[in-house]
């Protein structure tokens, strides 16, 4: 089925140690992001993409790290993770001239930093 | 900066009845409102999508309206029943600058009783 596939689906990790949460569309979306949630903060935008090869930042981009080399895949990277970063992860597409067609969102990636 | 506030946060109503569900924006220069669904644990299931000239959508029992001059959107639920228990979300992507943002409120959480 087309759509936003995240891996893994839980993951607990140490303090200080480095994972990557992967992101791929089948869509041909130009336009991937990754959000984080939070009780009480709602949705947050970590990074995001307009088109393969380009890169910015959202508003909580810190201790995060993002790549896109094709248009499908947009894996976020945590480069020495903390309790901060306990939360749960979205990955979200969309085409880039199709605005009008809103938003996909990946099921999620519960993270546990302990 | 666009701000968008969910009121109220948590909202119980018995089986049957019509309820609405506000969300207010502070920027009007928006492409399109988005609404979500989102049940313990899931990710976010897309209600309607509002286009910025658009007034309303609606979808079975679901109608949304928007007002941009005010800064509102409602989501109208119309019958509820328990299978509409979950978090409702809305978000906005911002007609000025890269479309690839969506910035989302805090959420209702709605339960609906027997």
């Amino acid at each position: 089925n087309a759509g936003v596939t995240q891996t893994p689906k839980f993951q607990v990790l140490k303090t200080g140690q480095s994972m990557t949460l992967q992101c791929a569309q089948d869509m041909n979306h130009e336009y991937m992001s990754w959000y984080r949630q939070d009780p009480g903060m709602g949705l947050r935008l970590i990074h995001y993409s307009v088109g393969a090869g380009i890169t910015d930042q959202g508003e909580v981009p810190n201790g995060y790290n993002v790549s896109r080399s094709t248009t499908e895949d947009f894996p976020l990277r945590l480069l020495s993770a903390a309790p901060s970063q306990t939360s749960v992860y979205f990955c979200a597409s969309s085409y880039s001239y199709r605005v009008e067609d809103g938003y996909t969102f990946g099921s999620g990636t519960r993270l546990t930093v302990v | 900066k666009q701000e968008v506030t969910q009121i109220p946060a948590a909202l119980s109503v018995p089986e049957g009845e019509n309820l609405v569900l506000n969300c207010s924006f502070t920027d009007s220069a928006i492409y399109n409102l988005q609404w979500f669904r989102q049940d313990p644990g899931k990710g976010l299931t897309s209600l309607l999508l509002i286009q910025s000239s658009q007034r309303e959508q609606t979808s079975g029992r679901l109608n949304a309206s928007l007002d941009k001059s005010s800064g509102r959107s409602t989501l109208y639920i119309a019958a509820s029943q328990p299978g509409d228990s979950a978090t409702y979300l809305c978000a906005v992507v911002r007609a000025t600058g890269t479309a690839s943002k969506l910035t989302f409120g805090t959420g209702t959480r709605l339960q609906v009783t027997l």
